[in-house]
């Protein structure tokens, strides 16, 4: 069974700050890396994609992904109150995308 | 360039019922994927459709069937539907088998009562 964890949150964060977004997945044949954001009421939208080991950054996101510790991340900077939605890591090896249950991340001002 | 298109947007049916979904994948995209969205299980792999073949099927009942016409659009039926069938059902459409990742359309909202 392919796995793929996060927390569920919520993740609370000021206005501002950095928000960062784990996920741990199970199958080490996973080649791409994927994180969507779902807004309520909403369907996913995909934000970030990485395939291989270290950073990759596209305005105020940045996914971090190590094959070695079957981890990948997601860094908001800057987080904005519209950044508050529900954050699923999806992974892809040689089967389908498996998604995690998401992470909630609420921004306060 | 236009989305992915589902319809309807929501429905509500009957205990028993059989419904069918509907998908336009976006223009030159082979591959659509459905899943079902609900609030226990997060999102559910149902099946994969690559130029109208099934490539592969989730772990749901016989209940949940699809297909893909040549034009990629795609269609997904329950049968004898139970409450437990209320979910948000997306169809995600993509050009390979969701390696360059998904573009999900705004789904169905199924409510059986």
């Amino acid at each position: 069974q392919k796995e793929v964890e996060q927390n569920s949150g919520p993740l609370s964060v000021p206005e501002g700050a950095i928000a960062s977004l784990n996920c741990t997945y199970s199958d080490r044949g996973s080649q791409s890396f994927f994180w969507y954001r779902q807004y309520s009421g909403k369907s996913p939208e995909l934000i970030m994609s990485i395939y291989s080991n270290g950073d990759k950054e596209d305005g105020r996101f940045t996914a971090q992904l190590n094959k070695a510790s079957q981890y990948v991340s997601l860094l908001i900077r800057d987080s904005q109150p519209s950044d508050s939605a529900t954050y699923l890591c999806a992974v892809h090896g040689s089967y389908i995308p498996t998604f995690g249950r998401g992470t909630s991340l609420i921004v306060h001002p | 360039k236009a989305g992915v298109t589902q319809t309807p947007r929501y429905l509500i049916k009957t205990r028993g019922q059989q419904v069918t979904l509907s998908c336009s994948p976006i223009s030159g995209h082979r591959s659509v994927s459905w899943y079902q969205q609900t609030p226990g299980q997060g999102l559910q792999f149902l099946f994969e459709y690559f130029s109208e073949t099934q490539r592969n099927k989730g772990n749901f009942p016989g209940r949940f069937s699809g297909r893909q016409f040549s034009n990629s659009r795609s269609e997904m039926n329950v049968s004898t539907l139970e409450l437990g069938d209320s979910a948000l059902y997306l169809c995600a459409s993509s050009v390979g088998q969701g390696a360059d990742g998904y573009t999900f359309g705004s789904g169905t909202r199924l409510t059986v009562v």
